[in-house]
């Protein structure tokens, strides 16, 4: 069975600071992997995914995470946070041999400092 | 371009009662899951189907929760009888590709049971 875990329910950074959401998930086939993102009060919103190829994943508003197959993790990084980033944040797997029954992972509610 | 549509967006209800959950997935996408996300148990896939097909009803708690989806526009979900815990918010998404298929999500509906 697949699964995820997220370290740290909450993230708390400044304006213009790094974010680093940390995510590893455990998957007995090769996965494809997502972070989607949830503003409040709204849906589920896709930021970046891996399937195949080239493991540094470039996504949506200036976000990016690297699939490191030897430490089963793909964080989730920006280089400088925006107030607009506040919002929690889900890392899912998925498994490439059957169908697209994503596990989510419990989310990282990301605050940002002025 | 409208995305999923979910209706209603916030229903309260008494123990007991029957609720219906509707789901509009976006024009020409051939796959459909139902969410529900809690604060205890997080994001849980409850059933996906493909081309109206039910492909996977593994999540759904329990006999009173019933899914269907008569044509490729609609989908409901039922709860029979109703009860609190099943306050939660339900999300229905949709997805164009099946395996790897990004899935877009609707802004849920927020249920409530006394």
């Amino acid at each position: 069975a697949q699964s995820v875990t997220q370290l740290g329910s909450h993230v708390s950074v400044s304006e213009g600071a790094l974010v680093l959401l940390r995510c590893n998930y455990s998957s007995s086939v090769p996965p494809y992997l997502f972070w989607y993102v949830q503003y409040p009060n709204q849906g589920l919103q896709l930021l970046l995914k891996y399937t195949t190829g080239a493991t540094l994943v470039k996504g949506i508003n200036g976000f990016e995470a690297e699939f490191k197959k030897s430490e089963t993790s793909f964080h989730l990084t920006k280089p400088s946070a925006h107030m607009s980033d506040a919002a929690e944040y889900f890392c899912a797997v998925s498994d490439q041999k059957g169908a697209q029954k994503l596990v989510f992972g419990q989310g990282t509610r990301l605050t940002i400092n002025p | 371009d409208a995305g999923v549509i979910q209706s209603p967006r916030h229903e309260v209800t008494e123990m007991g009662q029957e609720v219906t959950l509707r789901c509009k997935p976006i024009s020409g996408h051939n796959s459909l899951f139902w969410y529900r996300q809690t604060m205890m148990r997080g994001l849980e896939l409850l059933i996906y189907f493909n081309n109206n097909v039910p492909i996977d009803d593994s999540g759904m708690p329990e006999d009173r929760f019933s899914a269907k989806m008569p044509n490729a526009s609609f989908s409901t979900l039922k709860i029979q009888p109703s009860e609190p815990r099943d306050s939660a918010v339900y999300f229905c998404a949709s997805s164009l590709e099946l395996v790897s298929g990004t899935q877009y999500f609707g802004p849920g509906t927020r249920l409530l049971v006394l």
